[in-house]
């Protein structure tokens, strides 16, 4: 089944603790992506990927850190998360970044303390 | 101003209705997306289109370039099309992707 992959899908955690939130991928997708939403402010990008050690800012991207070594797994590192980073969090992956209908993970909802 | 607009914020409706959400731009675009994220948080896909009207089901998704406007039509609507819907235009410049609000609907049994 073709999907994109998020773990954990909850997280409670304490200021400074890091943590990194896995993202992967079957589709072979070239383009990877991180949003955040909360309440009032809809979708914001992270970060995003358009292949294999490419990686670049989204509109929110402090206090994240991103790598993808491999096609397939993308994951967001917090090395010292702050309260306000509780969010929820969904991957994204497509094809490529133009045109392409955009698959998301199931999203991680985080606190943090 | 937000780039993208969508209208209304809320809702509500009897089962059955015929519902109409809309979604304003002002970028020049290559692609508008339509998705659906339901109560539970998923987001999916419900359409990707560059001209004209595209049908899925009871859904109907339409665009006018000139006007930089989209709408999602869901005839005989039903409880289980309550979602929050989300309109994102895709920026013909470098295909960043500008999201709406989101726009929350209930459906009434």
């Amino acid at each position: 089944e073709a999907q994109v992959t998020q773990n954990p899908r909850y997280l409670i955690t304490v200021t400074g603790k890091k943590l990194t939130v896995t993202c992967s991928q079957n589709m072979n997708h070239e383009y990877m992506s991180w949003y955040r939403q909360d309440p009032g402010l809809g979708l914001r990008q992270i970060y995003y990927s358009m292949n294999v050690e490419v990686t670049d800012k989204g509109d929110v991207p402090e206090g994240y850190k991103v790598s993808r070594k491999e096609k397939r797994n993308f994951p967001l590192i917090l090395e010292s998360p702050s309260p306000n980073q509780t969010s929820l969090y969904f991957c994204a992956s497509s094809l490529t970044r133009q045109n392409d209908e955009q698959f998301f993970g199931p999203g991680t909802r985080l606190t943090v303390l | 101003k937000n780039e993208v607009e969508q209208s209304p914020q809320n809702l509500t409706a009897q089962e059955g209705e015929f519902i109409t959400i809309n979604c304003s731009y002002s970028v020049g675009i290559s692609a508008l997306h339509w998705l659906q994220q339901h109560p539970g948080g998923g987001i999916v896909s419900l359409f990707m289109l560059s001209s004209g009207k595209k049908k899925h089901g009871r859904l109907i998704a339409t665009i006018n370039i000139q006007e930089k406007h989209s709408s999602l039509h869901i005839t005989a609507s039903h409880p289980r099309d309550s979602a929050v819907y989300i309109c994102a235009a895709e920026m013909d410049s470098n295909y960043q992707l500008i999201w709406g609000a989101g726009t929350k609907l209930i459906i009434k049994p």
